[in-house]
C-alpha cells in the first residue's frame, strides 16, 4: 500500500514564524503536491513537483515556497506565517501512467495548522 | 482553467440512496474521480471513471457520467451511517502537461439513523 506521511497532525505557530511542513511518500512516486483545504472551498493547489528539484506553482502559491531535494520528500515552507494561512494542509503523491486509474493521487492524513 | 462544482450538503436517512452531483467545465477531462474524506483524515479514492465510459458500478457505488452536460454523479445505495463523510469530485485533464487534479468544494453527506 502507498503510504504518504506528514510530519505533524496539528501545529500551532505565531504570526511571523517560519513554518516547515514535511511530507514523505514510500512508493517512488515522481509527482508530489501540496494543497490547502478550507470549508466551502475544497482543495486548492499550492505547489507541485514532478521531479527532484523541480517545482511548479499551483493556484495559490503566494506566501508559500517548497523544496524537493529527495524524491520521497516534499516540504512546504511558510516564510512568515500569517493568520490567513490557518488551514488544513494536505500532501499527495502520484505516478504518471503507473496504474489504470490515470494519475491517481494518494493523500497523507493532513496537518491542521493554526497561526495565532 | 477547469472549474468543478458540487453542492455543499446532503442529508439522507439510513437505508436510503444518496446521490451526489458534480459539474465540470473542461470537456477534455480524461479521468473523473470521487474521493471520500472521513473526519480528521486525508482523502481516499472511492472510485473513478474514464471519460469514454457512461457508467461504472462497484458494489454499492454507481458513477454516472454525462459528457454532453459535463455532469458526474455518485450514487450510494443503502446508505449507512459509516458513509457520513465529505465527498470530493475531481477531474484530471492532460492539457499543458499539468498533472494535478482540480477538486470541487466537497459535499458533506450526513446519514441520519
Amino acid at each position: 500500500d502507498v503510504k504518504v506521511t506528514q510530519s505533524s497532525r496539528y501545529l500551532v505557530k505565531r504570526t511571523g514564524e517560519k513554518v516547515f511542513l514535511e511530507c514523505v511518500q514510500d512508493m517512488d512516486h515522481e509527482n508530489m503536491f501540496w494543497y490547502r483545504q478550507d470549508p466551502g472551498l475544497g482543495l486548492r493547489l499550492i505547489y507541485f513537483s514532478y521531479d527532484v528539484k523541480m517545482k511548479e506553482k499551483g493556484d495559490i502559491p503566494e506566501g508559500y515556497s517548497v523544496s524537493r531535494e529527495k524524491k520521497e520528500r516534499f516540504s512546504l515552507i511558510l516564510e512568515s506565517a500569517s493568520t490567513n494561512q490557518t488551514s488544513m494542509y494536505l500532501c499527495a503523491s502520484s505516478s504518471p501512467n503507473k496504474g489504470q486509474r490515470g494519475d491517481e493521487q494518494f493523500f497523507g492524513p493532513g496537518t491542521r495548522l493554526t497561526v495565532l | 482553467g477547469e472549474d468543478v462544482e458540487q453542492s455543499l450538503f446532503l442529508s439522507v436517512r439510513e437505508g436510503d440512496s444518496s446521490v451526489i452531483n458534480c459539474t465540470y467545465t473542461d470537456s477534455s477531462s480524461t479521468y473523473l474521480y470521487w474521493y471520500k474524506q472521513e473526519p480528521g483524515a486525508g482523502l481516499q479514492l472511492l472510485t473513478y471513471i474514464f471519460s469514454n465510459m457512461d457508467m461504472k458500478q462497484d458494489q454499492r457505488l454507481t458513477v454516472l457520467l454525462n459528457k454532453k452536460d459535463k455532469h458526474l454523479s455518485l450514487r450510494i445505495a443503502d446508505t449507512q451511517t459509516g458513509d457520513s463523510a465529505i465527498y470530493f469530485c475531481a477531474s484530471q485533464t492532460r492539457g499543458a502537461g499539468r498533472r494535478a487534479l482540480t477538486f470541487g468544494s466537497g459535499t458533506r453527506l450526513q446519514v441520519q439513523p
